[in-house]
């Protein structure tokens, strides 16, 4: 059974800070890796797909890396902003069975002015 | 491209009441899954739809819980009856594809079981 774990679970930092929030996961038999955003009393906002054959992708002031061997995925943000304050969440999507997507807890992020 | 809406934003019903949820997906995208998130923990897939076919309802609790995807574009998820520990953000979202296609999110509905 996947597990995705991501720590730490609540993160605060300065404005204008980089900084890297950590997913973790059980089997590395994937398609692929989302990161999404989700601000309080919203969906999610998808941020970054990376598949199984890559090794990251970028948008903006974000970078996610996927090392599907070690079963790791990292998503860095570059020049911290208020704006960034939101819960950040990883999810897997197996590669065999159902193709089931399993979410991590999410990092609660606080960027603070 | 309009996103994935979902009615009612809000919901509030006694428990043993019933309650259902729509949701209608990015036009064009063939699948289409239901989510459950209870505060603070990550979402959790209840059920997954190809067109108007189920591929994944392994943790969809069938004794209460029900949906269906009529014509393989809207969805409608119901409880019957509901419980406390049903209160959670329902949400849905769909994807062109099943493999590696981006998934969208809707808005959600909240819903609390008093």
């Amino acid at each position: 059974k996947q597990e995705v774990t991501q720590i730490p679970a609540a993160l605060s930092v300065p404005e204008g800070e980089n900084l890297v929030l950590n997913c973790s996961f059980t089997d590395s038999a994937i398609y692929n890796l989302q990161w999404f955003r989700q601000d309080p009393g919203k969906g999610l906002t998808s941020l970054l797909l990376i598949q199984s054959s890559q090794r990251e992708q970028t948008s903006g002031r974000l970078n996610a890396s996927l090392d599907k061997s070690s079963g790791r995925s990292t998503l860095y943000i570059a020049a911290s902003q208020p704006g960034d304050s939101a819960t950040y969440l990883c999810a897997v999507k197996d590669s065999g069975g159902y193709q089931k997507v399993t979410f991590g807890t999410g990092t609660k992020l606080q960027v603070i002015p | 491209e309009a996103g994935v809406a979902q009615s009612p934003r809000y919901k509030i019903i006694e428990k043993r009441q019933s309650v259902a949820f729509w949701c209608n997906p990015i036009s064009g995208h063939a699948t289409l899954y239901w989510y459950q998130q209870i505060l603070g923990q990550g979402p959790k897939l209840l059920i997954q739809f190809q067109n108007n076919g189920v591929v994944d309802d392994s943790q969809l609790p069938k004794d209460r819980f029900s949906a269906e995807r009529l014509k393989g574009v809207d969805s409608t998820l119901k409880i019957q009856p509901a419980k406390l520990e049903d209160s959670a953000v329902y949400l849905c979202a769909s994807s062109q594809g099943q493999v590696n296609t981006e998934a969208f999110f809707g808005q959600g509905t909240r819903l609390t079981v008093v």
